[in-house]
């Protein structure tokens, strides 16, 4: 099974500033199709988890342009250009190139 | 506009099976490329992925819970239902349904609901 690592697991941000949550995995990610299958979801507080960025780098629809996703092989990242405070709360990465699918275990971010 | 929302039991007691509706809109399960799975959050703790069924029946599970999932699909209804055998304190979580779209994995998620298990 593919194991994901993310780190910090807790990420103290200052408002107006930038922001980075790495993710690793065991396997590399590029699947049969040539794409990489790799997500990061923001779940805020009290809040179902919300998809990000898929396929390392693409935006979903009315996501800030604050948000990038970079990466390739097994290392990828999550960076927030200014953290505002609607960012708080915990980011996961997940794989969707190996069966079983899998989710980092989470990266809190707090002000 | 896609929604899903999760629906059934908040309390299990052990060694009952549960049972989860996931009722959606605006997107068809008989449409190539799409699936439905369901992912659990025990509180405070990360997310889990459980089990995805696809438009063509087909079904994926996660091996730790393999022997105690159950997930069918109701297309008339827009409904996707998972059963989970003998359950165990430990089962506790909030329970979210969500949509993919060929790998694109979940791209929409339900509001998730909470099951406590306990005596």
């Amino acid at each position: 099974d593919v194991v994901m690592t993310q780190s910090p697991l807790s990420l103290p941000v200052t408002l107006g500033q930038p922001a980075s949550i790495s993710c690793r995995s065991t396997q590399g990610l590029v699947y049969s199709d040539g794409k990489t299958y790799l997500n990061w979801f923001q779940q805020r507080p009290g809040q179902s988890p919300r998809r990000l960025i898929y396929k390392v780098s693409n935006r979903d629809s009315g996501v800030p342009d604050r948000f990038s996703g970079s990466g390739s092989g097994t290392d990828f990242t999550l960076k927030i250009s200014r953290v505002e405070a609607e960012d708080v709360g915990v980011y996961y990465c997940m794989q969707g190139t190996h069966w079983p699918l899998s989710f980092g275990g989470g990266t809190k971010v707090e002000i | 506009q896609i929604t899903l929302k999760e629906s059934g039991p908040t309390l299990v007691k052990p060694t009952q099976t549960l049972t989860l509706t996931c009722t959606f809109s605006g997107f068809s399960l008989s449409t190539s490329g799409v699936s439905v799975g369901w992912i659990r959050q025990p509180p405070g703790k990360a997310l889990e992925w459980l089990a995805l069924i696809f438009w063509d029946d087909d079904k994926r599970y996660s091996p730790s819970l393999k022997s105690r999932l159950t997930i069918i699909k109701d297309t008339s209804k827009n409904q996707v239902v998972l059963t989970m055998t003998n359950m165990d304190p430990v089962d506790t979580a909030t329970y979210y349904c969500a949509r993919s779209y060929f790998n694109n994995y979940f791209d929409y998620w339900g509001q998730g609901t909470l099951v406590t298990v306990s005596s």
